[in-house]
């Protein structure tokens, strides 16, 4: 069954320093997301994007993020200059956003565990 | 989005059907209902959504009640590996829009 993938699984990096986080969303799908969980907290949404612009945005979301989607294939979480308080797990999703009703279920990657010193 | 309340915890005894009950009182007609669930810190998994009519798939079956204030999830034969935090929530469309988790059902279940 296609999944979603992300890398890396553990990603530590210095305070201010920016970070990519990749992701691979399923093929044919049209909507890819970016979640986040602080360690024993919700998760909460980040971001979504659909033809190559964000649609929605959290307040979380602010101008130190940036996704892109730079091919056909994969679609990335920017933090410009990172903070203790961006130290978290990392969901990417996605969907096939097809059709009128646009019901169709996300599905998430196993995350990518970010580590701020 | 229709707010969701869930139990925080439940137990079930492997083997047996875990029922893991949601109300959303306040839901609109156009509202989904799905179910997600978290294992450990992984990724949320998908597991079943549903308007008004019962649905049910290889994973679990899903049970509106007519009015739709309220919903059950089933999981019929569950195994140490359903232990999981299941996610109800409420939504318009769940492919174009933010998801909103709450802090969901810890599910564990016994040997």
């Amino acid at each position: 069954e296609p999944e979603v993938t992300q890398t890396p699984s553990h990603q530590v990096t210095q305070m201010g320093q920016e970070v990519i986080l990749r992701c691979v969303p399923i093929s044919n799908h049209l909507y890819f997301y970016w979640y986040r969980q602080i360690l024993g907290q919700k998760v909460e949404f980040l971001v979504s994007f659909y033809n190559n612009e964000i649609s929605e945005k959290s307040e979380i979301f602010d101008d130190q993020f940036s996704v892109e989607r730079p091919d056909g294939s994969n679609f990335t979480l920017k933090i410009r200059s990172t903070k203790l308080e961006d130290s978290a797990m990392y969901f990417c999703a996605s969907s096939e956003g097809q059709g009128f009703t646009l019901h169709d279920p996300q599905h998430f990657g196993d995350g990518t565990r970010l580590s701020i010193l | 989005d229709a707010k969701t309340t869930q139990p925080p915890s439940m137990d079930c005894a492997e083997g047996r059907a875990a029922n893991l009950p949601c109300n959303h009182s306040t839901i609109s007609g156009n509202e989904y209902v799905y179910w997600y669930r978290q294992i450990h810190s992984q990724g949320p998994q998908y597991i079943i959504h549903g308007l008004k009519n019962n649905e049910t798939n290889e994973m679990a079956s899903l049970i509106i009640t007519e009015d739709r204030k309220s919903s059950t999830l089933i999981l019929p034969h569950a195994t140490l590996r359903d232990t999981a935090v299941y996610y109800c929530i409420a939504t318009v469309s769940g492919s174009a829009r933010q998801l909103t988790f709450g802090s969901g059902t810890q599910l564990t279940v016994l040997p």
